[in-house]
């Protein structure tokens, strides 16, 4: 079955930077577009990024452009964000998520906690 | 980019229907599909509707999807409402430069 597993969530402090990992298992990885979507504590959901099957094209919401950049490594199935000069608005739960042919986010990862605090 | 709007709570006895309205505030609501995914507390999302009308398999059919050009908008209805139903729901979209957004969210509640 399709799984997705986020990790190399934690606390860091304003400013410094932390990577982020979505291991996929269950289905051809370098056939699907890949996101980060995140959602900070009670509030909804936020599209981050999103990066194409193969890797060629990669698209982010403005918040986080210029300082997180989304990548993947078909070879390990793995997904990352890379989230650099980190403020207190990034704290959140990051969830990785497919999508499929019907641009629909198919399925997510259960997330994994960023908390951004001095 | 455009946004969509969504009351912050619904709420029904069980058995009783609930519509979920998410208004697009740029564009039309038919430029791009609509999905609705449904949260439960400490839960990663899953979808009820795609393709602004269509369900997965596996979602009951009380739940159903639509757009309304009128209104620009889209609707999620729950119809038979179950304790089961209670979660948010986030209603999706993306803009044609491939950003997507997302509602903010409704609670739908069953009293």
């Amino acid at each position: 079955q399709v799984q997705l597993v986020e990790s190399g969530g934690g606390v860091v402090q304003p400013g410094k930077s932390l990577r982020l990992s979505c291991a996929a298992s269950g289905f051809s990885f370098s056939s699907y577009a890949v996101h980060w979507v995140r959602q900070a504590p009670g509030k909804g959901l936020e599209w981050v990024a999103l990066t194409s099957f193969d890797g060629s094209n990669k698209y982010y919401a403005d918040s986080v452009k210029g300082r997180f950049t989304i990548s993947r490594d078909s070879s390990r199935n793995t997904l990352f964000l890379q989230l650099n000069s980190l403020k207190p608005d990034d704290t959140a739960v990051y969830f990785c998520a497919r999508m499929n042919e019907d641009s629909t986010f198919d399925h997510w990862g259960q997330g994994t906690r960023v908390t951004v605090s001095s | 980019n455009f946004m969509l709007a969504q009351p912050h709570s619904v709420s029904g006895s069980p058995g009783k229907t609930v519509t979920i309205s998410c208004t697009r505030s740029s564009g039309s609501i038919a430029r791009s599909y609509v999905q609705w995914y449904q949260q439960r507390p400490g839960s990663a999302p899953t979808t009820v509707i795609y393709e602004n009308d269509q369900r997965p398999s596996g979602v009951p059919d009380r739940f159903s999807g639509s757009i309304d050009s009128s209104s620009n908008s889209a609707s999620l209805t729950i119809s038979g409402l179950s304790t089961e139903d209670e979660a948010d729901y986030y209603c999706q979209s993306a803009d044609t430069t491939m950003t997507f957004v997302f509602g903010g969210g409704t609670k739908v509640t069953v009293l």
